[in-house]
């Protein structure tokens, strides 16, 4: 069973659309996240939930906007796409805020065209 | 301040020698440290952590880590490369402030392996 699963793996659309990434982890875990990789492979947080709550919303565009329904899902809107979105989008969990490790989905590349 | 620098941008071995992977953190209190690996498309996995225990850490596939105060060094260490190791690995550093948790991803090191 997978752990923490994303969909969808690989999403190319087109400038101004509007998209969603959604996340889902079945291991309990009370904390989610959402990172972005770039192509030079480096990893930035962008939001962290904590029992469905936000405490962490890093300097990211307001298009970006995550919802957490409930502590198993984190999802990821995105409304007018540009190129520079292009990126890999990694969900993550936690036991705990911070300090036990993350659990990493398998990614959702997006193409901006 | 809290940083974290990987010191090596690419790594080369031969399968069957060792394997290191320089890590630094800069951090003004106890933090918790952590190595994961990220194989090509995939997402990444937790290698193993500090967390203010044992300074010697083992983690999964034969590697293992050591905290070092003195230094400011978390190194990654495994005695005997496979090919199977080969990709991308990223010293993490985390720990607990007035603003909360913060955790800072170092620019990943690149393993190559060479039969």
């Amino acid at each position: 069973d997978t752990a923490v699963s994303q969909t969808p793996k690989y999403l190319v659309t087109q400038m101004g659309n509007d998209k969603s990434i959604k996340c889902e982890q079945n291991l309990g875990h009370d904390t989610m996240y959402w990172y972005k990789q770039d192509s030079k492979k480096f990893l930035k947080i962008m939001f962290s939930y904590n029992n469905k709550e936000l405490i962490i919303n890093e300097t990211v565009p307001n298009r970006f906007s995550p919802k957490s329904p409930d502590k198993a899902h984190l999802n990821l809107h995105i409304n007018s796409l540009e190129l520079g979105d292009s990126a890999v989008y990694f969900c993550a969990s936690s036991q705990e805020w911070g300090e036990s490790g993350y659990t990493f989905g398998s990614g959702t590349r997006l193409t901006v065209v | 301040a809290q940083s974290v620098t990987q010191l090596d941008s690419h790594v080369s071995v031969s399968e069957g020698t060792p394997v290191l992977l320089r890590c630094n953190y800069s951090s003004s209190y106890s933090p918790s440290l952590f190595w994961y690996v990220q194989h090509p498309n995939k997402g990444l996995q937790l290698l193993l952590k500090y967390t203010s225990a044992a300074t010697l850490v083992k983690g999964i596939n034969g590697f293992e880590a050591e905290f070092k105060k003195s230094e400011t060094s978390f190194h990654l260490t495994k005695p005997s490369a496979h090919m199977s190791d080969a990709a991308e690995y990223f010293c993490v550093v985390s720990r607990l402030g007035a603003g909360g948790f913060k955790t800072i991803f170092g620019a990943g090191t690149r393993l190559f392996v060479k039969a």
